[in-house]
């Protein structure tokens, strides 16, 4: 699959699990994102990576701890998630940051705490 | 920071008829305005957007409009088809250097 790739697709773990969500990008881009989209909500945007240096973390609680070893790959570890947590978590790259483009998304992982 | 209003957020019109959406914006240095469909279980995908150099640009049956005095700006789909029904997303970019989506407007084309 080219472009943004994401796995797994669908988790399902309980509140005092760890695990970690993955988003690879083949577009040769600098800029990573991640957002939280729940139901009925904006996309929420959680974290930005530009060139490997974390930019943004919009108020994100510390249970969500990103991280982006190289420009193509980004991680997102969570533990000791709540019930509210539940979403579809989306990744996104683009080209940078310094102009505003296009940005393009993984397919997300439905993530449910239980 | 930038706030971003989308409206309706449900639509529901017969195919061949024209849809509009609507997006507010409060900065005005905000300079880039894309539009996004999700379609039911997948991915946001661009479908067009437009720089604030320039008023409207159509691509096909797509069309977007941007008013910088009033901070607004529109998405017109002319002709629609039953595959046009989807969640569409707003956003605005600029000094922020990061997207501002909108809440998204359900979209369906009956039959």
């Amino acid at each position: 699959e080219t472009g943004v790739t994401q796995t797994p697709r669908h988790l399902v773990m309980g509140m005092t699990n760890k695990k970690s969500l993955k988003c690879e990008q083949h577009l040769g881009h600098n800029a990573m994102y991640w957002y939280k989209q729940s139901a009925k909500k904006p996309l929420e945007l959680m974290f930005v990576y530009n060139f490997k240096e974390q930019t943004e973390n919009n108020s994100v609680p510390s249970r969500f701890s990103p991280e982006c070893p190289n420009s193509s790959h980004l991680f997102l570890h969570l533990h000791t998630l709540q019930p509210e947590d539940s979403a579809l978590y989306l990744c996104a790259s683009s080209q940078e940051m310094d102009t505003v483009y296009e940005q393009y998304f993984g397919p997300g992982t439905r993530l449910t705490v239980t | 920071g930038e706030n971003v209003e989308q409206h309706p957020s449900t639509l529901s019109v017969q195919e061949g008829d024209s849809a509009v959406i609507k997006c507010t914006y409060s900065d005005s240095a905000s300079n880039y305005f894309p539009w996004y469909k999700q379609e039911l279980g997948k991915r946001p995908q661009l479908i067009i957007d437009i720089r604030s150099n320039v008023g409207e640009k159509k691509d096909q049956r797509i069309a977007v409009t941007l008013n910088k005095t009033a901070k607004h700006f529109s998405l017109h789909i002319t002709e629609t088809q039953p595959e046009d029904s989807a969640v569409y997303f707003c956003a605005v970019g600029g000094s922020a250097r990061q997207l501002t989506f909108g809440s998204g407007t359900q979209l369906t084309v009956l039959p």
